[in-house]
């Protein structure tokens, strides 16, 4: 079975330091992997896809970088964060055997707080 | 515009007692994906269920099912038989075929199960 982990659980950052924030995926191979943003209270929303190995796609202009340097590992990245970058951050891969549902599966998530 | 709709920020329900999550679209893309997820306090995104736009009947999984009614653009979410367990941030999304599998969320409705 697929299973999807996330690390680290949580974390918290000064301004300005760098971020890494890590997804991986077992059991499935060639998935597309998505990055979420969660603001407290409110639904998600997408920051980066990828269809394979360095294909990143960026859906909104910010200070985030995301890169897929092995099939199953897709990472988010900071040079310097922000206070406005914390929030609940979510990976996802799809399950492209069904390609007409094509439903994403979720990680545990990373909370970041910026301080 | 692409959009999803939830106007319910938070919900009540006795246990073992049915209750209705609404949800509303928009879009004039023909062909699309309904999700609803399940959100506990741990922060997990927990796939629930899926309806596709061509889909004729409603899609049932278990004790959830979902009202499908394509010319209202609304799928709102049935559970039957609450449970404790249930309580949890509800979220509807929406995705699009020739989109990169992007799913674009509503704000939530917080359901409590009282007993």
């Amino acid at each position: 079975s697929q299973t999807i982990h996330q690390w680290p659980a949580t974390l918290v950052q000064p301004v300005g330091s760098p971020l890494s924030l890590e997804c991986t995926v077992e059991g499935t191979s060639n998935p597309n992997l998505y990055w979420y943003r969660q603001a407290a209270g409110r639904g998600l929303q997408l920051l980066f896809y990828s269809i394979g190995i360095g294909q990143i796609s960026s859906e909104v202009p910010q200070n985030l970088s995301a890169s897929r340097p092995q099939d199953r590992q897709f990472i988010l990245s900071s040079k310097k964060l922000l206070l406005s970058d914390s929030g609940f951050y979510l990976c996802a891969w799809e399950d492209l055997t069904d390609r007409e549902q094509e439903t994403q599966y979720f990680g545990p998530g990373t909370r970041l707080l910026v301080l | 515009a692409q959009k999803i709709t939830q106007t319910q920020p938070g919900m009540f329900v006795q246990e073992k007692e049915a209750v209705t999550l609404d949800c509303t679209y928009d879009t004039s893309d023909p062909s699309y994906g309904l999700f609803w997820y399940k959100q506990p306090s741990s922060g997990e995104m927990i796939f629930l269920i899926y309806q596709g736009s061509y889909d004729q009947q409603n899609a049932t999984e278990g004790r959830y099912s979902l009202n499908f009614q394509k010319a209202r653009k609304s799928a709102n979410l049935v559970i039957s038989a609450s449970q404790l367990g249930d309580s949890a941030m509800y979220f509807c999304a929406m995705s699009f075929y020739n989109q990169g599998g992007k799913l674009i969320f509503g704000q939530g409705t917080e359901l409590s199960v009282k007993p």
